[in-house]
């Protein structure tokens, strides 16, 4: 099995550029999110949809926008990326039972110039 | 909302020494608790969870956890340290459908 896979693993953008990271899971997980890594501050959850059709803002929701584009893919676009935006993102997906754990992507990593 | 504080933001043991690292959640109930591994340039990896039941959890590689509901803690422990074992850790907390991590311990082991 693949788990969860993100696309691309590296990227470079342009302040001001667009970009969508895609994340897809093969193990038909309810629920998926979408994490920011940086230094010290651990991860902090940005979208996440706790079901096909449902979208929810996290802790940093602001210059991000994500799509549950169905039960396996959820993207996340950053319509003017900011340096500020630089990070390693992170995707995860669970079931919904409560005590189901996340099963995380090998990240993203991006720089904004 | 769960809030997760991990103490101390670095942890330099001996290999072969007891590795411990700390974690305290406040919750107006006992929470779902989960401690995750990430090795360098990779995701994270579950190392072990409690949900219910018996409070002393066993993970993979050897690590344990304790949860203590009047302590509002769930530390994290290895007896014997390896190099293998140098990596972040975190902790995390589950509630509303969404895990709460702490800022991260990494752990760096001495031969």
């Amino acid at each position: 099995n693949a788990g969860v896979t993100q696309t691309p693993k590296f990227q470079v953008l342009k302040t001001g550029q667009s970009m969508t990271l895609q994340c897809a899971q093969d193990m038909n997980h309810n629920s998926m999110y979408w994490y920011r890594q940086d230094p010290g501050m651990g991860l902090r959850l940005i979208y996440y949809s706790a079901s096909e059709g449902t979208t929810d803002k996290g802790e940093v929701p602001n210059g991000y926008n994500v799509s549950r584009l169905n039960k396996r893919e959820f993207s996340l676009r950053l319509e003017s990326a900011a340096p500020s935006q630089t990070s390693v993102y992170f995707c995860a997906s669970r079931f919904n039972r409560e005590t189901g754990e996340l099963f995380f992507g090998e990240g993203s990593r991006l720089t904004v110039l | 909302a769960q809030s997760v504080t991990q103490l101390g933001s670095h942890v330099s043991v001996s290999e072969g020494a007891l590795v411990l690292l700390r974690c305290n959640y406040s919750s107006s109930v006992p929470p779902y608790l989960f401690w995750y591994v990430q090795y360098p340039n990779q995701g994270l990896q579950l190392l072990l969870k409690y949900t219910t039941g018996a409070t002393l959890v066993k993970g993979i590689n050897g690590f344990e956890a304790e949860f203590k509901k009047s302590e509002t803690s769930f530390h994290l422990t290895k007896p014997s340290a390896h190099m293998s074992d140098a990596a972040e850790y975190f902790c995390a907390a589950l509630g509303d459908y969404k895990l709460s991590f702490g800022a991260g311990t990494t752990v760096t082991v001495r031969a």
